[in-house]
């Protein structure tokens, strides 16, 4: 079945950087653009960034632009969100989500989420 | 950019319909078939309901709908259920080229 497990998130210091791990299972990972969105406490969801399913496309929100990298790793199934400079309004939820494909941008599956809390 | 809008809350009663609204403009919602729902519980991933405006996912269950009309989409619940009470997302597709995808701020279904 398909699986998406996200890990790296915790505390860290506002200006310090986190590296998020996305681990995909179940299906084709190099077939699949993966995406990753947020959640800041009691609010909506805010989508962060993509990478297609090659690596030869990604993109951030102009909101982490500059600051957050998006990659991915096909000999372990796993895609990566390297956030540096954090800042205390990028403590969230953070899922990755496998696009369902056809270049419609949105997400079929979606992983149980990691919390990144920065502290001033 | 600013995210869709949508209404902050709405309710119903079991049995009954209910539709929430999601407002975009030309550049998203009004320019492109991709607008998808998400449900989400609380402290649970989204689900995808609604693809591509009015297609269901297998195993969604055929009571949630959605449509378009111009810069608005609407997802309804008919036959509403206990279950059913959760936050719901719309999200499209935008030609801006500082995003891909625009969620809305959220809609909390209450079932009375």
């Amino acid at each position: 079945q398909v699986q998406l497990v996200e890990s790296g998130g915790g505390v860290v210091q506002s200006g310090r950087s986190l590296r998020l791990s996305c681990a995909a299972s179940g299906f084709t990972f190099s077939s699949y653009t993966i995406h990753w969105v947020r959640q800041a406490p009691g609010k909506g969801l805010e989508w962060v960034a993509l990478i297609w399913h090659d690596g030869s496309y990604k993109y951030c929100a102009d909101s982490v632009q500059g600051r957050f990298t998006i990659s991915r790793d096909p000999s372990k199934n796993t895609v990566y969100l390297q956030m540096n400079s954090l800042r205390a309004e990028d403590t969230a939820v953070y899922y990755c989500a496998r696009d369902r494909g056809g270049g419609t941008f949105d997400s079929d599956y979606w992983g149980q989420g990691t919390l990144v809390t920065v502290s001033s | 950019q600013s995210a869709l809008t949508q209404p902050a809350s709405v309710s119903g009663s079991p049995g009954q319909s209910i539709t929430i609204s999601c407002t975009g403009t030309s550049s998203d919602v009004g320019d492109y078939n991709y607008v998808s729902w998400y449900q989400q519980h609380p402290g649970k991933a989204p689900k995808l309901m609604i693809y591509e405006v009015y297609n269901r996912p297998s195993g969604v269950s055929n009571r949630f709908s959605g449509s378009k009309s111009g810069n608005t989409a609407s997802l309804t619940i008919s036959g509403l259920q206990a279950e059913d009470e959760a936050a719901y997302y719309c999200s499209s597709y935008t030609r801006t080229i500082s995003l891909h995808v625009l969620f809305g701020g959220g809609t909390k279904l209450t079932v009375l």
